[in-house]
């Protein structure tokens, strides 16, 4: 098994621009979810997936839209790039199982935007 | 809501010293408490993880991390570290109950360096 993947690794944006993070899982887990890590305060968490069809906000969703259109595949859009945006983006699955179910975490994708 | 606190946000030790990594959480409801470490440039992995049941919990490489319910804390330890654990630690906790599935809150991290 790859695990959990995310493409790019890194990318660089002009403000105003859009782009969308990748992330697939063939673990066949229900649940994906989105982070953000910022210097001194962890990871936050933007959106969240119980299945294909189905996501919900998490704590910090503004500026980010997601899509669930199969098990495998989780992508975050960043309509708008602004350098608030600036962060790594990490994308995590688990089983629904419940908040007991270990979470899987991709390698993360480095964000800067000018 | 919950929220927690990682006391420290860098730890240097010096090779085959003790560690110990505070954690300190605040919740209005039961929890689940764990511990993800960070290697530079790659995604967490989870360290360990505690549940229910015995309050001491281990990981396969030495790390251990005690549940006190009293003082809302779940500091992890190591008797011995060595320089491959030089890395970041994430505390988190989540929702024992209801349908908070796998949302993790997490702590700020604490950034553990080992120096020979």
């Amino acid at each position: 098994n790859a695990g959990v993947t995310q493409t790019p690794k890194f990318q660089v944006l002009k403000t105003g621009q859009s782009m969308t993070l990748q992330c697939a899982q063939d673990m066949n887990h229900e649940y994906m979810s989105w982070y953000r890590q910022d210097p001194g305060m962890g990871l936050r968490l933007i959106h969240y997936s119980v299945g294909a069809g189905i996501t919900d906000q998490g704590e910090v969703p503004n500026g980010y839209n997601v899509s669930r259109s199969t098990t495998e595949d989780f992508p975050l859009r960043l309509l708008s790039a602004a350098p608030s945006q600036t962060s790594v983006y990490f994308c995590a699955s688990s089983y629904l199982g419940g908040s007991q179910e270990t979470q899987y975490f991709g390698p993360g994708t480095r964000l800067l935007v000018l | 809501a919950q929220s927690v606190t990682q006391l420290d946000s860098q730890v240097p030790v010096f090779e085959e010293a003790p560690v110990e990594l505070r954690c300190n959480y605040s919740s209005s409801v039961s929890v689940y408490l764990f511990w993800y470490v960070q290697y530079p440039n790659q995604g967490l992995q989870l360290l360990l993880k505690y549940l229910s049941g015995s309050t001491l919990v281990k990981s396969i490489n030495g790390f251990e991390a005690e549940f006190n319910k009293s003082q809302t804390s779940f500091h992890l330890r190591k008797p011995s570290v060595h320089i491959s654990d030089t890395a970041e630690y994430f505390c988190a906790v989540s929702d024992a109950g209801g349908t908070s599935y796998g949302k993790l809150t997490f702590g700020q991290g604490t950034i553990l360096t080992v120096h020979p």
